[in-house]
């Protein structure tokens, strides 16, 4: 099976609400990162979070990582209706396994209005 | 300054048809990555490449061939189509090390009859 699962793999939710998403990895990181897929587009890059840190805020979004847990967690505040796409966390090869960039299968978000 | 790019976006192919998928990047970026996206599956790694002249196998290489001939450029090759390849395409760069932000492009929907 793949190194990053997201957790769960749908979540529908009003505006306003809160988001929470999981990933969990199985072999060493030195970073884990999330990424936004509207539909029909490409990834786009929202966040980055070395493995010497334990949580990491950029606007609305807070990420949280349990190295000792193999597990991260992303968090959208105040949800809106533009933050519905699918969700992924990646997590990078290590030195002597470059072949394995794994992407999970992805949390799909509906922000309903 | 367009980012990542890719052509075509669309492509319908019979099986055992031939077909180039190309990716150029305008960020000066040393590594360039080749996806597939399939339902339910995240992203998988086909192939990629460390700078211009060199090529190396993914997680799911066969069936594919690839070419770096100049820096921002990076050619996807399926010589001899085949349905199990309909899935959709998307190629990405970063800058300089295989942990940083990857950039992606929009993507090219390949349906193989």
């Amino acid at each position: 099976s793949q190194q990053g699962e997201e957790d769960p793999q749908a979540l529908s939710i009003q505006e306003g609400e809160n988001a929470t998403m999981n990933c969990s990895y199985k072999t060493s990181i030195n970073n884990l990162q999330w990424y936004r897929q509207n539909s029909g587009r490409g990834l786009v890059h929202l966040i980055l979070i070395r493995s010497n840190e334990r949580e990491k805020h950029s606007g609305r979004l807070r990420v949280t990582l349990d190295t000792s847990k193999k597990s991260s967690s992303l968090l959208i505040t105040a949800s809106r209706a533009a933050d519905t796409a699918s969700y992924f966390c990646a997590t990078p090869p290590g030195r002597y396994n470059f072949n394995k960039f794994y992407f999970g299968s992805g949390t799909k978000l509906n922000v309903k209005p | 300054n367009a980012g990542v790019t890719q052509t075509p976006k669309f492509r319908v192919l019979k099986t055992g048809q031939s077909m180039t998928l190309l990716c150029a990047q305008d960020m000066n970026h040393e590594y360039m990555y080749w996806y597939r996206q399939d339902p339910g599956m995240g992203l998988r790694l086909i192939h990629y490449s460390v700078g211009e002249g060199t090529t190396a196998k993914g997680e799911v290489p066969d069936g594919y061939n690839v070419s770096r001939l100049k820096k921002q450029n990076f050619l996807l090759g399926l010589e001899s189509a085949a349905p199990s390849q309909t899935s959709v395409y998307f190629c990405a760069s970063t800058y300089g090390r295989t942990t940083d932000t990857q950039y992606f492009g929009p993507g090219t929907r390949l349906t193989v009859l």
